[in-house]
């Protein structure tokens, strides 16, 4: 079982629409949360980090974290074509940074 | 503040040679990483260097190396190259408490 597991999708969803990607993990230790978008061809650029659970929110985009459920997702709100990309989530123990594989997501203009 | 900076960027070599990868972190970051990034395989950890000393090591053969210089910056080095090494090789540095890391654009290797 990887350490941070992550639907790999594809997911297809309309402009304007709210998106939600979700990762689940299994190591109690990890403190801090990431997300980063990766856009083809490019290397990921961080998008938030949350420390523990509960929420923290950055314009359109907000990331929570249950830790009681071992549960990490990321949504979008008035989501827009120039979100097209693969999002990975990420979770560290202060030592070791382990990865999702990755949703792609496409917006239709 | 300058990001993470990557060189070569793009890199094309043969079956058997070697390659060196350089990576420049973002100033007054002590730890880098390495990770090699896949379609199929997605990233994967190969090593982290903190103050010249790998800290951590993931599950690659010994053809993968690295090193870390007094200035922070750091090499990876790939020899006996294989085709499957083609892939994209990231470099991420991260700061003092370590909540986050900071990737560069990466080093497209392709292997012929």
């Amino acid at each position: 079982q990887k350490e941070v597991e992550q639907d790999p999708g594809p997911l297809s969803v309309p402009e304007g629409a709210i998106v939600s990607l979700n990762c689940t993990y299994s190591n109690s230790a990890f403190q801090y949360f990431m997300w980063y978008r990766q856009y083809s061809r490019k290397g990921p650029e961080l998008l938030m980090y949350t420390y523990s659970s509960g929420n923290k929110e950055d314009g359109r985009f907000t990331a929570q974290v249950d830790k009681s459920s071992k549960y990490i997702s990321l949504f979008i709100r008035d989501s827009q074509p120039s979100d097209s990309a693969t999002y990975l989530c990420a979770a560290n123990t202060g030592n070791q940074f382990y990865f999702g594989t990755g949703t792609s997501l496409t917006v239709i203009p | 503040k300058a990001g993470v900076t990557q060189t070569p960027r793009y890199l094309i070599k043969t079956r058997g040679q070697q390659v060196t990868l350089s990576c420049s972190p973002i100033s007054g970051h002590r730890s880098v990483s390495w990770y090699q990034q896949t379609p199929g395989q997605g990233l994967q950890f190969l090593f982290e260097y903190f103050s010249e000393t790998q800290r951590n090591k993931g599950n690659f053969p010994g053809r993968f190396s690295g090193r870390q210089f007094s200035n922070s910056r750091s090499e990876m080095n790939v020899s006996t190259l294989e085709l499957g090494d083609s892939a994209l090789y990231l470099c991420a540095s991260s700061g003092g408490l370590q909540e986050t890391q900071y990737f560069g654009p990466g080093t497209r290797l392709l292997v012929l």
